[in-house]
């Protein structure tokens, strides 16, 4: 399968704790994008990446948040010290830059539950 | 700043009926992309369409349609003789740049009964 590929699928974890979350792109996708979305919300951006470089991130991304992309491919989402309005799905989405509309793929998603 | 408004939050009808979901769009920038995605209870975003702000012309895909309104901000769109599968969350989105975030809106969840 070539689709953008998220892990886990599913996280449940005490408030406190650390978690980490896994984005693969689609092979070559240049750019990668982390978006959360909330009960009764539509999605929300966090941060991009292009490459390696993280060029933007929302206000929405406190300090407990970490995103990295290390070697421009996959990339992870940390959030340390869990509360529970972290409570969230948690989106990432791929495109190529290049000529013309850039469209963004989306992954199906980590669903973390704070307790 | 951008913004998109879903008024309707959940809407209700009886299978085979036509439905329109209702998007209105703010945004200071004359170019700009209006997105329109489905969200069934599995939770993916699967998407529907595209449309540029250049580009105003009506699209019908099946028993989908949508129309633009530059004049009034809007993108809605239409199932027509909707069918129990339709049934999902439906997100409105708009992007000002090609390659920039998806800004959305908070969605419509669309019950269609049997």
């Amino acid at each position: 399968d070539t689709g953008v590929s998220q892990d886990p699928r599913h996280k449940i974890t005490k408030r406190g704790q650390n978690v980490t979350f896994r984005c693969d792109p689609i092979s070559e996708h240049n750019r990668l994008y982390w978006y959360r979305q909330t009960l009764g919300q539509g999605p929300e951006f966090l941060t991009y990446f292009q490459n390696e470089a993280q060029l933007e991130k929302s206000r929405l991304l406190s300090d407990r948040f970490s995103a990295e992309r290390p070697k421009g491919s996959f990339s992870t989402l940390e959030i340390q010290r869990t509360e529970q309005g972290d409570s969230a799905m948690y989106l990432c989405a791929s495109s190529l830059v290049g000529e013309g509309y850039s469209e963004q793929f989306f992954g199906p998603g980590t669903r973390l539950t704070v307790l | 700043a951008q913004k998109v408004t879903q008024a309707q939050t959940e809407i209700s009808v009886v299978e085979k009926e036509d439905v329109t979901l209702d998007c209105v769009y703010e945004t200071r920038d004359t170019t700009y992309y209006l997105f329109w995605y489905k969200q069934p209870p599995s939770g993916e975003l699967v998407f529907l369409i595209r449309r540029n702000s250049f580009d105003e012309q009506n699209e019908i895909s099946g028993r989908y349609s949508w129309n633009f309104q530059k004049s009034t901000s809007s993108f809605n769109f239409t199932i027509t003789a909707s069918q129990v599968v339709d049934s999902a969350v439906y997100f409105c989105a708009l992007s000002v740049n090609r390659d920039d975030k998806i800004i959305f809106g908070k969605g419509t969840r669309l019950h269609i009964l049997p």
